[in-house]
């Protein structure tokens, strides 16, 4: 079962605009991550979030976790045409932590127009 | 780089037959994981390997199986293909032995007519 929900499933924007995507999840975790799929590859890890923090920033990515809403979201600004591409949440399962079973989201497709 | 493997790139089967996919991490990794993606279900977990032992297993029947060598390829193996196995296999290794940090290969797109 998807644990992990995002949306917009589709976000269509200018270059230079930011984009925002929503995640919900259903258990408890010790982490969130976030990874991006560009189209018909393996996924790239972006950002990893943990379950006592809040905020997390890299580069043109902010994204944040709210556990008592259970729900995450991750924010690209001024962003470029290569930032098309899929993008994921995944959680770890139950929070028993150290095991690579992810639960992903079926994922925003974000497109970037010139 | 993601340091994973995938072989091979693409693969077209008939229903019935069965595949094997392969996956090298690079040297020293010895945790993978396999997940299936697919448009309509997304991406689903299949299995965990670490030192060539099962750690965990998705919600697949039977005709999806996995083992890992002691070099640390693991392969995959669906028998009796069916339509519906057709999708995008991903491998992915672990950032040490944690598991908070998955490097993926580019994936065996499988097809079955």
């Amino acid at each position: 079962s998807q644990q992990g929900e995002e949306d917009p499933q589709a976000l269509s924007i200018q270059e230079g605009e930011n984009a925002t995507m929503n995640c919900s999840y259903k258990t408890s975790i010790n982490n969130l991550q976030w990874y991006r799929q560009n189209s018909g590859r393996g996924l790239v890890h972006l950002i990893l979030i943990r379950s006592n923090e809040r905020e997390k920033h890299s580069g043109r990515l902010r994204v944040t976790l709210d556990t008592s809403k259970k729900s995450s979201s991750l924010l690209i600004t001024a962003s470029r045409a290569a930032d098309t591409a899929s993008y994921f949440c995944a959680t770890d399962e139950g929070g028993r932590g150290g095991s690579e079973k992810l639960v992903f989201g079926k994922g925003t497709k974000l497109t970037v127009n010139p | 780089k993601a340091g994973v493997t995938q072989t091979p790139r693409y693969l077209i089967k008939t229903r019935g037959q069965q595949v094997t996919l392969s996956c090298s991490p690079i040297s020293g990794h010895r945790s993978v994981s396999w997940y299936q993606q697919t448009p309509g279900q997304g991406l689903q977990f299949l299995f965990e390997y670490f030192s060539e032992t099962q750690r965990n297993k998705g919600n697949f029947p039977g005709r999806f199986s996995g083992r890992q060598f002691s070099n640390s390829r693991s392969e995959m193996n669906v028998s009796t293909l069916e339509l519906g196995d057709s999708a995008l296999y991903l491998c992915a290794r672990g950032h040490g032995n944690r598991g908070e940090k998955l490097f993926f290969g580019s994936g065996t797109q499988l097809s079955v007519l």
